[in-house]
């Protein structure tokens, strides 16, 4: 089985600071790891992937994560937020099952930049 | 090219009725999910189409229920509506069989948000 805890629900933070959105997993097997973004009424965007390779991962609008399996952790960052990244941000995990992959999502954390 | 288009929109129904919403994928793709999606529960995955079969279910009644077409456009179906199938619910299509992880470029649509009063 796999799970995944976004440890913030929320996550305020001023206009041009860093920020990051932890996220850890729970798997028994190799696991591919991902970052959606939602905006208000929309569905979800892939903002990036660990499938392999180099731990660090770079994404779009200026967004990278580090996958660290000693920690399970696959943190998001970004090292100077604009408001329009004001949305919910999810993690999820995959590996097979019944012949196919099935992320399996994060509570989500929201991110609400402020001027 | 066009996204991941899903119809209607927004739905309003009443307990006890019956839904079917629909999911057109990105042209070429061929695996279709389905998720489900509350403030309370987060997203929660319902079933995975590919080539007209099911191929995973999610640990929802069998009130859901869903199919895939030969042209990989996909439809879920809620019998017995109850208030707490209150939600949104998310498609999402992918380009290949899904039994890599490379193929995990999941496009998903804007939704249907169902609302059962």
């Amino acid at each position: 089985a796999q799970s995944v805890t976004q440890l913030d629900s929320q996550v305020p933070v001023f206009e041009e600071a860093p920020v990051e959105l932890r996220c850890n997993y729970s798997s028994s097997v190799s696991v591919y790891l991902f970052w959606y973004v939602q905006y208000p009424n929309q569905g979800l965007q892939l903002l990036l992937k660990y499938l392999s390779g180099s731990t660090l991962v770079k994404g779009i609008n200026g967004f990278e994560a580090e996958f660290n399996k000693s920690q399970t952790s696959f943190h998001l960052r970004k090292p100077s937020v604009h408001i329009s990244d004001t949305a919910e941000y999810f993690c999820a995990v995959t590996s097979l099952s019944g012949g196919s992959y099935i992320p399996t999502f994060g509570r989500g954390t929201s991110l609400i930049v402020h001027p | 090219k066009a996204g991941v288009t899903q119809t209607p929109r927004y739905l309003i129904k009443t307990r006890g009725q019956q839904v079917t919403l629909s999911c057109s994928p990105i042209s070429g793709h061929r695996s279709v999910s389905w998720y489900q999606q509350t403030p309370g529960q987060g997203l929660q995955f319902l079933f995975e189409y590919f080539s007209e079969t099911q191929r995973n279910k999610g640990n929802f009644p069998g009130r859901f229920s869903g199919r895939q077409f030969s042209n990989s456009r996909s439809e879920m179906n809620v019998s017995t509506l109850e208030l707490g199938d209150s939600a949104l619910y998310l498609c999402a299509s992918s380009p290949g069989q899904g039994t890599n992880a490379r193929d995990l470029d999941y496009t998903f649509g804007s939704g249907t948000r169902l609302t059962v009063v």
